[in-house]
């Protein structure tokens, strides 16, 4: 039971670099998210998928590339690093149909352990 | 989406109940109120939903007010792996399937 994997666990990078962050899960699930924690702000949604090849912007996209050419995987990718993308980084994914097979909003997300970056 | 109001932080003791409140006088017909927690240096993990009636499950309680502007979690039996920080979040039944996440209610479990 993999369920959802995030990797690298930690990161450091200096400002200006590409990196990406890789999530990836095993249920099949439709919907995945990205999310960024920081103090002070909380858990603030950054992209989410539908489906494959099938991506929306949150509440802070900016600075972030993300695609979905696959199911399983929903990598999200800094294009030049900066100091404020410091931040401890959570890929999610939910199923878009409950277990009769109904459309539903009300799917849990789980939640990948997180990656770490750090940006000096 | 509609906001959530919760304490910042709330204190219990091992093995005692603990009432979890939450705030949503702004809550629309199609809400549904969801409850996460995020235990330390992990991810948030479900906790239970629910839209009217009162739910239960293995982990949690869900009392829901007639009205609906209120809710409370309730702990059955609290034990040192449920301290966390607990997120209620009203989650729009016929939109899309994203969280906006508050600030959260930091519970702390004193042995």
């Amino acid at each position: 039971d993999a369920g959802i994997t995030q990797s690298p666990r930690y990161k450091i990078t200096e400002t200006g670099r590409q990196v990406t962050l890789m999530c990836h899960q095993t249920w099949s699930h439709s919907y995945m998210f990205w999310y960024r924690q920081d103090l002070g702000h909380g858990l603030r949604l950054i992209y989410y998928s539908a489906a494959a090849d099938i991506t929306d912007k949150g509440e802070v996209p900016d600075g972030y590339v993300v695609s979905r050419s696959k199911t399983e995987n929903f990598p999200l990718t800094l294009e030049s690093a900066t100091r404020s993308q410091t931040s401890v980084y959570f890929c999610a994914s939910s199923e878009s149909r409950d277990r009769w097979y109904m459309t539903s909003y009300n799917s849990p997300l789980h939640f990948g352990n997180g990656t770490r970056l750090t940006v000096t | 989406d509609a906001k959530t109001t919760q304490p910042n932080s709330m204190e219990s003791n091992e093995e005692e109940p603990v009432h979890l409140p939450c705030n949503h006088s702004t809550i629309s017909g199609t809400d549904y109120i969801h409850w996460y927690r995020q235990l330390p240096s992990q991810g948030p993990e479900y906790v239970i939903h629910g839209l009217t009636s009162n739910v239960n499950n293995r982990m949690a309680s869900l009392a829901i007010a007639e009205d609906r502007k209120s809710s409370t979690l309730i702990l059955h039996r609290a034990t040192l792996r449920d301290a966390a920080v607990y997120y209620c979040i009203l989650r729009d039944g016929e939109g899309a399937q994203k969280l906006v996440f508050g600030q959260g209610t930091r519970l702390t479990i004193n042995p």
